[in-house]
This record gives C-alpha cells, sequence and structure tokens, in this order.
C-alpha cells in the first residue's frame, strides 16, 4: 500500500526520558512535515523537510530534533520529555512544499507520566 | 484576532440533513483553500481543495469561499453517519510555506 506510515502507533514514557518516533512515505513526495495535534484536536505544524533540508522550523522547543536520512523517510526525537509534549503527533508528506494536498500518517498517541 | 476560527461544535444532525461546517479567517495573504476530515484516532485526509471565491462541488460536499469576507463553508448534503468525523478547515499561502489549520469541528450524523 502506498501511505505514509509511522511507528510506533501509541508510546507511554516516563517524564525525562529520550523517545523516537519513525516516518516514512512511498509516495515519492519531495517534503515531509511533523504535526503536534493537542486534547483540543489543534493541529500545529512542528517541522518541515524538502528533500533532506530543514525548510519549516516553528517555535519549537530544542528538545526536539527532527532527521531526515533520506526523502523518504523524517524521524523525530524527543530529549527530556515533559507532560506537556503528550499530544498526537502527525507526520505527513506532500508533491511540493507547501502544498495544499498533504498526506497523513496515522499519528502516535505519546504519553508521558 | 486569531488567524483562523472554526467552531468547534459538536454538532449533532439527523441523517439526511444539510450539514453546513464554516471557518473565518483575518489573512488576507492566504490563497488555496481546503477542507480536511479526519475520522476518530486517525489521521487527517484532504477532503476539498480551492483557490479561488465561488463554489466548488464534489458529489455530496460542497465548498465554498469568499474572499471579500473571509470566510469559508463545507456544505454536506444527504448527510450519512459515516460522515461522523471532525472537520478542519486550513489555510495555505501562494509561496511555498505551511498550512494553518483550524482548531476543527466535531460532527455527528445521527442514524
Amino acid at each position: 500500500d502506498t501511505a505514509v506510515s509511522q511507528t510506533p502507533k501509541y508510546l507511554v514514557t516516563q517524564m525525562g526520558n529520550d523517545k523516537s518516533i519513525k516516518c516514512e512515505q512511498n509516495l515519492g513526495h519531495d517534503t515531509m512535515y511533523w504535526y503536534k495535534q493537542d486534547s483540543k484536536k489543534f493541529l500545529k505544524i512542528m517541522f518541515s523537510y524538502n528533500n533532506k533540508e530543514l525548510i519549516i522550523n516553528e517555535t519549537v522547543p530544542n528538545r526536539f530534533s527532527p532527521k531526515s536520512p533520506d526523502k523518504a523517510h523524517l524521524n523525530l526525537h524527543i530529549n527530556s520529555l515533559e507532560l506537556g509534549d503528550s499530544a498526537v503527533y502527525f507526520c505527513a508528506s506532500s508533491q511540493v512544499t507547501g502544498g495544499g494536498e498533504q498526506y497523513f500518517g496515522p499519528g502516535t498517541r505519546l504519553t508521558v507520566t | 484576532q486569531k488567524e483562523v476560527e472554526q467552531d468547534p461544535g459538536p454538532l449533532s444532525v439527523p441523517e439526511g440533513a444539510i450539514v453546513s461546517l464554516n471557518c473565518t479567517y483575518s489573512n488576507s495573504a492566504f490563497q488555496y483553500f481546503m477542507w480536511y476530515r479526519q475520522y476518530s484516532r486517525k489521521g487527517p485526509e484532504l477532503l476539498m481543495y480551492t483557490y479561488s471565491s465561488g463554489n466548488k462541488e464534489d458529489g455530496r460536499f460542497t465548498a465554498q469561499v469568499d474572499k471579500s469576507s473571509k470566510y469559508i463553508s463545507l456544505f454536506i448534503r444527504d448527510s450519512q453517519p459515516s460522515d461522523s468525523a471532525t472537520y478542519l478547515c486550513a489555510f495555505g499561502y501562494s509561496s511555498a510555506s505551511k498550512i494553518i489549520f483550524g482548531s476543527g469541528t466535531r460532527l455527528s450524523i445521527r442514524p
């Protein structure tokens, strides 16, 4: 199936831990994104990469570090997790940067205890 | 003033009703206008996409954009229980950039 996939789907961890979320797309898109969706369903962009190059870096704590080993993968590493990091994290991709037609992954539900 | 405003709902209507979902925006630089649908515990999926003022129809769905008044609407005709989801309006710029999402309206269609 052509799609955007994320692992893991659920992540429960304690404050202070470091964790990573992986994302892969096989749609041949050049641009990938990370979004955070809070408990009120507000979806906010965090990062955008175009062909492994960082394009958008919103006001996100530097505990969050994206890494793009190739244009089909965009991983998110989070250091020193805090309670406020609990949210659903979505990866997405699009044919062109900022393109309206973005394809989203299923999300990773992160719970920090 | 928020850049995008969307009534969070929830909105509950009987099956077969016409549904109207709305967003207002303040940024005149927005050039394209979208509606995404998000089922529970799933990622958003693009439903409608338009550049210009006016109406765009796709099956039971009609997207309406009024740039002069800075609002967009999504109409769903003959609503079905399978339409129950959260609907997010979204806005983009002409230059390669990011999309701004509304906070979503939760819609429930009662059988």
